[in-house]
């Protein structure tokens, strides 16, 4: 079955900096790749998702590029702020079942 | 345009005993997936509910069994309960039509077993 790898576990950054988290996956059958964040105590939000015929897509500060190639995606987060501190998830979908990275820890600091 | 809604928002049960979760999906949808959230890891994929069927299964018992009624929504079952089956419970909903099977949550189900 599918699996994904995400790091870093946890991230800190000064607010206004930029933040960037990775994630790898194993099964080439995969062709949507969403993020999702998480803050404490809630659900997870779809923040963006990318396909696979596509290399790059953004959204304001939040950017998401695939290397199908390499089986790597990665989040970019620019001009942090203070309120986007949660978890933030990876996930993989090789048929319809999500599965999910690890999660990745995001500290801004004011 | 009412989101995905879950129930109940916690519950306690104790070890060998059974529980059931409900789930309403986003207007709209017609697929219901069932994820587990352990504390500090990432969601964990059930099973999912389509037509009223089980299309695709995890890697799970089969002390969780589920059921999809005509209006699309669901209830996860989970017999034989164990200490570790404390965890937060996920319903997430999607649209066929779409290709790319967005999913979106619901706000949980805390399961705690003692």
């Amino acid at each position: 079955g599918e699996n994904v790898e995400q790091h870093p576990s946890t991230l800190s950054v000064q607010e206004g900096d930029s933040a960037v988290i990775k994630c790898t996956y194993s099964d080439s059958a995969s062709n949507y790749f969403p993020w999702y964040k998480q803050e404490l105590g809630k659900r997870p939000q779809l923040i963006i998702d990318i396909r696979s015929n596509v290399g790059e897509k953004k959204d304001q500060r939040i950017a998401v590029t695939l290397n199908k190639t390499a089986k790597h995606f990665s989040l970019h987060i620019t001009e942090t702020q203070p309120e986007d501190s949660a978890v933030y998830f990876c996930a993989a979908n090789p048929r319809r079942a999500l599965t999910f990275g690890s999660g990745t820890r995001l500290q801004v600091q004011p | 345009d009412a989101g995905v809604t879950q129930s109940p928002t916690h519950l306690i049960k104790t070890r060998g005993q059974q529980v059931t979760l409900r789930c309403s999906p986003k207007s709209g949808h017609d697929t219901v997936s069932w994820y587990q959230q352990a504390l500090g890891q990432g969601p964990q994929f059930i099973f999912q509910y389509y037509e009223e069927e089980e299309r695709q299964r995890g890697n799970f018992p089969d002390r969780f069994s589920g059921h999809q009624f005509p209006n699309y929504s669901s209830e996860l079952n989970v017999n034989a309960l164990l200490l570790g089956d404390s965890a937060l419970y996920l319903c997430a909903s999607s649209f066929s039509g779409k290709p790319s099977y967005e999913q979106y949550f619901g706000p949980g189900t805390r399961l705690t077993v003692t």
